[in-house]
């Protein structure tokens, strides 16, 4: 099947520092990627949709000045919390969109301290 | 507005036992898609099983099969002959064709026993 990677898998950092994620679809082009967010004992939440080429589209609630997206290439969206606050904390995982199905990366752990 | 419910928050089945995992949806909709991922502990979300809204025939991967019952708007996931290593979280998972976007109910932590 095709593989997403994330990375960091984990960081730890200050708060008010910014904290780049990486997602990468390394054997396809996606045009679309997702980046969801999910607390502990929690179900996914879908943040914003990223696409190549253009502004990511956020969901509701979701500040877009606070967790910017850059889908720079078909096989590249970055994830940046800027300024980050403990209650950023959470597990970030990101999506990448095939004609048949999405692939999920494999998360990454965001802790501020 | 689309809604994935997951009724049972824990299950416990016994090795090698057969385990039903509920879940229903509302959409009104009538192109859309249904979903199983499976998260362990480490957290990676693992597809299982896909079912389109037009799909005749119930799918089936292996193990996994989808109950799709589209009256009652259920998509109920059977994993047959439980293995330890099915332990996990298993979230149920409702897309749109038109966006692509997946809305996830609250998920079921399986346990499966010795």
């Amino acid at each position: 099947g095709a593989v997403v990677s994330q990375h960091p898998s984990r960081v730890i950092c200050k708060s008010g520092t910014s904290v780049k994620i990486e997602c990468r679809s390394l054997d396809f082009q996606a045009t679309t990627m997702f980046w969801y967010r999910q607390f502990p004992k929690k179900s996914l939440m879908l943040m914003a949709t990223s696409n190549e080429g253009s502004k990511a589209t956020y969901e509701q609630g979701v500040e877009k000045d606070k967790f910017l997206i850059n889908h720079a290439s078909l096989t590249l969206s970055t994830l940046t919390v800027t300024s980050a606050h403990p209650e950023d904390s959470s597990f970030y995982i990101c999506s990448a969109v095939t004609p048949d199905t999405q692939y999920f990366g494999p998360g990454t752990r965001l802790t501020v301290l | 507005a689309q809604k994935i419910t997951q009724t049972q928050p824990g299950m416990f089945v016994q090795e090698k036992e057969a385990v039903t995992l509920d879940c229903t949806y509302d959409t009104s909709d009538p192109s859309y898609g249904l979903f199983w991922y499976k998260q362990p502990s480490s957290g990676e979300m693992i597809f299982l099983i896909y079912q389109g809204s037009y799909d005749q025939q119930n799918a089936t991967e292996g193990r996994y099969s989808l109950n799709f019952q589209k009256a009652r708007k259920s998509a109920n996931l059977v994993i047959s002959a439980s293995q330890l290593g099915d332990s996990a979280m298993y979230f149920c998972a409702m897309s749109d064709y038109n966006t692509d976007k997946l809305i996830f109910g609250t998920g079921t932590r399986l346990q499966v026993f010795p």
